[in-house]
């Protein structure tokens, strides 16, 4: 699975959209992007995930690139409760019925007052 | 929905003692996995089963025993307890094919001491 890069932390002002970008140099066609967030020390929480298109749920946006080398989630109006840790994973399915996800150390995110 | 449950939330182990750490899901998902994650590390792969009846190793697999019991339950084995074996397991399952609309469903974690 390809590799993916992001930074360690982030700050965001309570209410304003939270960008937490992601790349993934790497990545090769049959790849997809996912989002997932852990809250302090819970388990972790899928978001949302994505092949070459832009995705929206009502969690999140995903904006990938043109080239799917990068991507972009985005948290429209931040609350103290998205405090977390993001993590941005690539993954192929494995033809054996599964499909196994590599977690980084995601990116920090701190919502500010 | 109880989604995917894991038991038992703590533990404390010593040197060399066994136990096993149980799982189960209730939506009815093909896959499950076994997951560790250290303090201030993400999370790695231990073991999975892609479907009922088959288990594969993952990255961290030394040390643990699997057993895919049936298509809800899936528990994880240590047979003689070590210190580095400290750690927070997660237990969790997804649709498997079509990856599913919503990704993986995590359990709570097991917190586990070995002293």
């Amino acid at each position: 699975d390809a590799k993916t890069t992001q930074p360690t932390s982030m700050d965001c002002a309570e209410g304003r959209a939270a960008n937490l970008p992601c790349n993934h140099s790497t990545i090769s066609g049959n790849e997809y992007v996912y989002w997932y967030r852990q809250i302090h020390s819970q388990g972790p929480q899928y978001i949302i995930h994505g092949l070459k298109n832009n995705e929206t749920n009502e969690m999140a946006s995903l904006i990938i690139t043109e080239d799917r080398k990068s991507s972009t989630l985005i948290l429209p109006h931040a609350t103290l409760r998205d405090t977390a840790v993001y993590y941005c994973i690539v993954s192929a399915y494995s033809g054996a019925g599964s499909y196994q996800l590599t977690f980084g150390k995601g990116t920090k995110l701190s919502v500010i007052p | 929905n109880a989604g995917v449950t894991q038991t038992p939330k703590f533990q404390v182990l010593k040197t060399g003692q066994s136990m096993t750490l149980q799982c189960a899901q209730d939506m009815n998902h093909n896959s499950m996995y076994w997951y560790r994650q250290d303090p201030g590390m993400g999370l790695r792969l231990i073991y999975y089963s892609a479907s009922e009846g088959t288990t594969d190793k993952g990255e961290v697999p030394n040390g643990y025993n699997v057993s895919r019991l049936n298509k809800r339950e899936f528990s994880l084995r240590l047979e003689s307890a070590a210190p580095s074996q400290t750690s927070v397991y997660f237990c969790a399952s997804s649709e498997g094919k079509n990856r599913g609309r919503y990704g993986y469903t995590f359990g709570s974690g097991t917190r586990l001491t070995v002293v």
